[in-house]
């Protein structure tokens, strides 16, 4: 069954860093998405990318993150300067098409100290 | 704005035992219903789903109806075993062409079956 694969699985970073976490969606499929969950809270949205671009992002995903598409095959996200409360894991989705429903990678654990 | 409301958790019970997890939801229009499964240490696997009033989505034994009328998507299993410990979360996709696919979760509820 084709899988979404997110790498790292855990990432430790101190705050202020950048870093990147990286997606490869299934390849058939058009909608991409992030999410995030902090530890022992709801699965919360970050964005959504359709067609090369950004299609709706929440309140969360403010000037210090960033999404790419580079090659057609990966789907990063980037937070160019962590805080402590960017801790969380964060999850890679992609879809075929808006209702269907996702597949989720595995996540990230992002730690920032 | 769109919401799911699960009920309290935890859920703890003993193997073969009936499961219901009640999921509310508040949404314009007819959105598509989901119930996503998030086992220990893994992400997030669609367990079931259901795209309009009346239907049922079902999957290893688990099924939920999506019913327009009371605004829920329970959950329900006839028997469960120790494998089904896990968080459970409903979701919706709301009506419509301008979310782009954006999922709405509810809280969460944790499920452990002891044997």
């Amino acid at each position: 069954e084709p899988e979404v694969t997110q790498t790292p699985s855990h990432q430790v970073t101190q705050m202020g860093q950048e870093v990147i976490l990286r997606c490869v969606p299934i390849s058939n499929h058009l909608y991409f998405y992030w999410y995030r969950q902090i530890l022992g809270q709801k699965v919360e949205f970050l964005v959504s990318f359709y067609n090369n671009e950004i299609s709706e992002k929440s309140e969360i995903f403010d000037d210090q993150f960033s999404v790419e598409r580079p090659d057609g095959s990966n789907f990063t996200l980037k937070i160019r300067s962590t805080k402590l409360e960017d801790s969380a894991m964060y999850f890679c989705a992609s879809s075929e098409g808006q209702y269907y429903g996702y597949t989720f990678g595995s996540g990230t654990r992002l730690t920032v100290v | 704005g769109d919401s799911v409301t699960q009920m309290e958790g935890p859920v703890t019970l003993s193997e073969e035992a009936f499961l219901t997890i009640n999921c509310t939801y508040t949404a314009t229009g007819y959105p598509s219903l989901f119930w996503y499964v998030q086992y220990p240490g893994e992400g997030l696997q669609l367990l079931l789903k259901a795209t309009k009033a009346d239907d049922k989505g079902s999957n290893k034994g688990f099924e939920a109806t999506y019913r327009k009328e009371t605004t829920s998507f329970h959950l329900e299993k006839g028997s469960v075993q120790v494998s089904d410990s896990a968080v459970y979360f409903c979701a919706l996709i709301p009506a419509g062409g301008t979310s782009y696919g954006k999922l709405t979760f509810g809280q969460g509820t944790i499920l452990t079956v002891h044997p």
